[in-house]
């Protein structure tokens, strides 16, 4: 089975620190992405990597950065954390070969700014 | 936006099964069917997908008719551990390497004894 595993599943920090979220997959998959999951809003893309130091801007890049220096770990940073980037954040992995809506997510990790 | 329509809520019983029906009258030729869920608290689960033809494994199988304007993924025997908000997502396939998964409101299945 796959395994996507998250660092945190509660998170609480404050406003303005440097925040870095860790995503690890076991199953050597190409792919890796980050999403934010909002009531009403659905899932968002943040950003997504196909290969190891590449990264492409999803839908809501603006305020996060991410890192992807060993295939199987996908770091999200967000460089200043602000009230409105208290969320649900989801990380995911697909093979490259696979189809592209097949995806393994993460249990989450629920972060909280104040 | 989602370019599916779901109920927002449905109850089963126990042991019976449960039929979760996906209006996605748009869908394009090249964009397949797709159905997660996601139980309260975690992160989504893939189930199960497919492109005209009716599809089957080991938790659900997935019946899309002939038009592929609308599919119902079907829960042959639902237990309470299915009780979960099932997502019917329609997406064309980017070869792999991009894949943003639009997730609409779902369906919140909610299985009773």
């Amino acid at each position: 089975d796959v395994k996507v595993t998250q660092s945190s599943r509660y998170l609480v920090k404050r406003t303005g620190e440097k925040v870095f979220l860790e995503c690890v997959q076991d199953m050597d998959h190409e792919n890796m992405f980050w999403y934010r999951q909002d009531p009403g809003l659905g899932l968002r893309l943040i950003y997504f990597s196909y290969d190891v130091k590449m990264k492409e801007k999803g839908d809501i890049p603006e305020g996060y950065s991410v890192s992807r220096e060993k295939k199987e770990r996908f770091s999200l940073i967000l460089e200043s954390a602000s009230t409105n980037q208290t969320s649900m954040y989801l990380c995911a992995s697909s093979l490259a070969g696979a189809l592209s809506g097949e995806q393994y997510f993460g249990p989450g990790t629920r972060l909280t700014v104040t | 936006d989602a370019k599916t329509t779901q109920p927002p809520s449905m109850d089963c019983a126990e042991g019976r099964a449960a039929n979760l029906p996906c209006n996605h009258s748009t869908i394009s030729g090249n964009e397949y069917v797709y159905w997660y869920r996601q139980i309260h608290s975690q992160g989504p689960q893939y189930i199960i997908h497919g492109l005209k033809n009716n599809e089957t494994n080991e938790m659900a199988s997935l019946i899309i008719t002939e038009d592929r304007k609308s599919s119902t993924l079907i829960l042959p025997h639902a237990t309470l551990r299915d009780t979960a908000v099932y997502y019917c997502i329609v997406t064309p396939d980017y070869g792999g390497s991009q894949g943003n998964l639009i997730f609409g409101k779902g369906t919140k299945l909610s299985v009773k004894p």
